[in-house]
């Protein structure tokens, strides 16, 4: 079955420094990707997504993912981090038809 | 810009009650959907619409239905709310399939007394 994994509940990172989360997916086919943002009290916000080709994919807002097949993982990347991006983040999987599985997400806090 | 709102930021209903929530997208998108969201379970797909006046349960579908009249609108009922329905729930459009983006509304948190 179709599943995504979100290792890490939640993440506190300083101001300025790197970030990397997480996602692990299961999927039999080609998996279609997606990072998805956050923000305290808001929906869901595209960030990225990748279908095919280059497996290092650049998203909005500074954000980065590589897709590596060998190990099913989809991380998501920013090399310095800002306050403003401390919200919920979501990895899912287009699991075919109309259907999208959704992680359980990572939290980010990012201190001063 | 696509557009999704929701007709609620905030509900409180008695335990019993019909609740009603209402999806309207503005981007004449074909796919419509309804998520819970809660902490640690990220979004559940509760129902989906592909089309007016068709649906499809998704992972959760019971003690909710809905409905799609028009193309713009969809619309989650909680028949007889229950306190394990208190939960955030998010409306999300998208056109195509698999691969295409979803929109979503800010959701709408409801608390089940």
């Amino acid at each position: 079955a179709q599943s995504v994994t979100q290792p890490d509940i939640h993440i506190t990172v300083s101001e300025g420094a790197s970030l990397e989360l997480r996602c692990n997916y299961s999927y039999g086919a080609t998996p279609y990707l997606f990072w998805y943002v956050q923000s305290p009290g808001q929906g869901l916000q595209l960030l990225l997504k990748y279908f095919s080709g280059d497996t290092l994919v650049q998203g909005i807002k500074g954000f980065e993912a590589e897709f590596k097949r060998s190990q099913s993982s989809f991380n998501l990347r920013k090399p310095s981090v800002h306050w403003s991006d401390a919200a919920e983040y979501f990895c899912a999987v287009g699991a075919g038809g109309f259907k999208t599985i959704f992680g359980a997400g990572t939290r980010l806090f990012v201190k001063a | 810009d696509v557009k999704v709102t929701q007709s609620s930021r905030y509900l409180v209903k008695r335990t019993g009650e019909k609740v009603f929530l209402e999806c309207v997208q503005d981007m004449d998108h074909e796919n419509m959907f309804w998520y819970r969201q809660d902490p640690g379970l990220g979004l559940r797909l509760i129902y989906f619409s592909y089309d007016v006046k068709m649906k499809e349960k998704g992972d959760i579908p019971e003690g909710y239905s809905v409905s799609r009249e028009k193309k713009e609108r969809f619309s989650l009922i909680l028949e007889s709310a229950s306190t394990n329905q208190t939960s955030m729930y998010l409306c999300a459009s998208k056109h195509g399939t698999v691969q295409e983006t979803q929109y979503f509304g800010p959701g709408t948190r409801l608390l089940v007394l």
